[in-house]
């Protein structure tokens, strides 16, 4: 069965920390995994990662894949209020164009 | 500008209503996706389709449908045997191109609350 795991299912920092959130996955005919943002509406696009070990960065987020030990984790660094959101992974194959989702990280930032 | 528009964005049906949540792209995009996402939770599939008047069902198709006679269309209807609709649904698409070059876009949601 193909499945998405994010972990930790939810974390609470301060402003000004650094937190990695986690992404493993068992996905058959790998094509590509998918980070998106979601702030009590639709999911935007932050990064998607094809090749392992190429960081992909954006500001202060920067994420990494594994496809030899099938994980992928998304860096924040200098956590701001802003970044208060659920952080969603998925993953999409190439068998039937499907995109498999995890149940996503809720990150709190506290001032 | 393009991208994927739902309506209604908040909605309440009674129990024993069927409700219809519209999603039009205009992307051009092949492959057409309803998530419903519940409080706390990740996103789940409901139906899918890649192409004009055909769809599969996703993991929890019970007690909703679907229809696919445009490729920019894809209405779902929550029908009254869903016993327990009340969740936030996404509408999304997708190329159906090979390699890695395509993401997943999604539409801004439909609420939907029973009373």
């Amino acid at each position: 069965e193909d499945k998405v795991v994010q972990s930790p299912l939810s974390l609470v920092v301060h402003e000004g920390d650094t937190v990695t959130l986690n992404c493993s996955y068992e996905v058959t005919n790998f094509r590509s995994l998918l980070w998106y943002k979601q702030e009590k509406k639709a999911p935007t696009f932050l990064f998607m990662l094809t090749s392992s070990g190429i960081e992909k960065k954006s500001g202060r987020l920067s994420s990494i894949l594994d496809k030899k030990e099938l994980f992928s984790i998304l860096n924040i660094t200098a956590t701001q209020t802003g970044d208060s959101a659920i952080y969603l992974c998925a993953v999409a194959s190439n068998t039937g164009n499907q995109f498999y989702f995890g149940t996503g990280t809720s990150l709190t930032v506290i001032p | 500008d393009g991208g994927i528009t739902q309506s209604p964005k908040y909605l309440f049906r009674k129990e024993g209503q069927n409700v219809t949540l519209s999603c039009e792209q205009n992307l051009n995009h092949d492959a057409m996706y309803w998530y419903r996402q519940d409080p706390g939770q990740g996103l789940r599939l409901i139906y899918y389709s890649q192409i004009v008047n055909d769809f599969q069902k996703g993991d929890i198709a019970e007690g909703y449908s679907v229809s696919r006679e445009k490729k920019e269309s894809f209405p779902l209807t929550v029908t009254s045997a869903q016993k327990n609709p009340t969740a936030f649904y996404l509408c999304a698409s997708s190329t159906l191109q090979g390699g890695s070059g395509n993401t997943i876009y999604f539409g801004e949601g439909s609420w939907l609350t029973v009373v």
